[in-house]
């Protein structure tokens, strides 16, 4: 089916493991994002990439690193995953700006990720 | 930067009556406005946005939304809740100029329906 695709979506994992999280677009959209979700704080921008091999950092970026080798991939790797990095995570993804105004973000259904 | 704020966590209604979420904007400029909703164990699901014209918008599932310049505000409305409409509600910024097409999301409304 086309969408957007997040794998897995529940993650445990230990301090200082690495930790890839996976998503994927089937709309060819130039734009994806990452967010992380915590009680209190709504969603926080962490990446996002305009177009492959594009990348630009969001609000909180520390800790997390990202590609774009391909226009429907954008993995969100934590290199040595902390505790405070426990969250639900979620990809989305846009087309490009318009003269309209920019395109809609539409959501994957997000990673819950656990780190003990 | 622009900024979004959501003064209610919570509002709990009861089935049919009307309802009034919060969202309140900081930008230097008019803002594109969005609105989604969350429902439990689910991703974000558009409900109406603003980018200029008619400042009351009309979204999907029975919401719309008013832009006011004078107040910084762009509140969502529905005239007769329904239980399914129980969710988390986000309101969120973009800027016109600049930026992509990166948006700032609010903390978020926690809507309860009693039937």
């Amino acid at each position: 089916d086309a969408g957007i695709t997040q794998s897995p979506r529940y993650k445990i994992t230990e301090t200082g493991r690495q930790v890839t999280l996976m998503c994927h677009q089937t709309w060819s959209h130039s734009y994806m994002f990452w967010y992380r979700q915590d009680l209190g704080h709504g969603l926080r921008l962490i990446y996002y990439s305009a177009a492959a091999d594009i990348t630009d950092k969001g609000e909180v970026p520390d800790g997390y690193v990202v590609s774009r080798s391909k226009t429907e991939n954008f993995p969100l790797t934590l290199e040595s995953a902390t505790r405070s990095q426990t969250s639900v995570y979620f990809c989305a993804s846009s087309g490009p700006r318009r003269a309209g105004g920019p395109d809609t973000q539409y959501f994957g259904p997000g990673t819950r990720l656990t780190v003990l | 930067a622009q900024s979004v704020t959501q003064p209610d966590i919570h509002i709990t209604v009861s089935e049919g009556a009307s309802l009034e979420l919060r969202c309140n904007y900081s930008y230097g400029a008019t803002p594109y406005l969005f609105w989604y909703v969350q429902s439990p164990g689910q991703g974000l699901q558009l409900l109406l946005k603003y980018f200029s014209g008619d400042t009351l918008v009309q979204g999907i599932k029975g919401f719309e939304a008013e832009f006011k310049r004078s107040q910084s505000s762009f509140n969502l409305r529905k005239p007769s809740v329904h239980w399914s409409d129980a969710a988390e509600y986000f309101c969120a910024v973009g800027a016109p100029t600049g930026g992509g097409n990166k948006l700032t999301f609010g903390t978020g409304t926690q809507l309860k329906v009693e039937l």
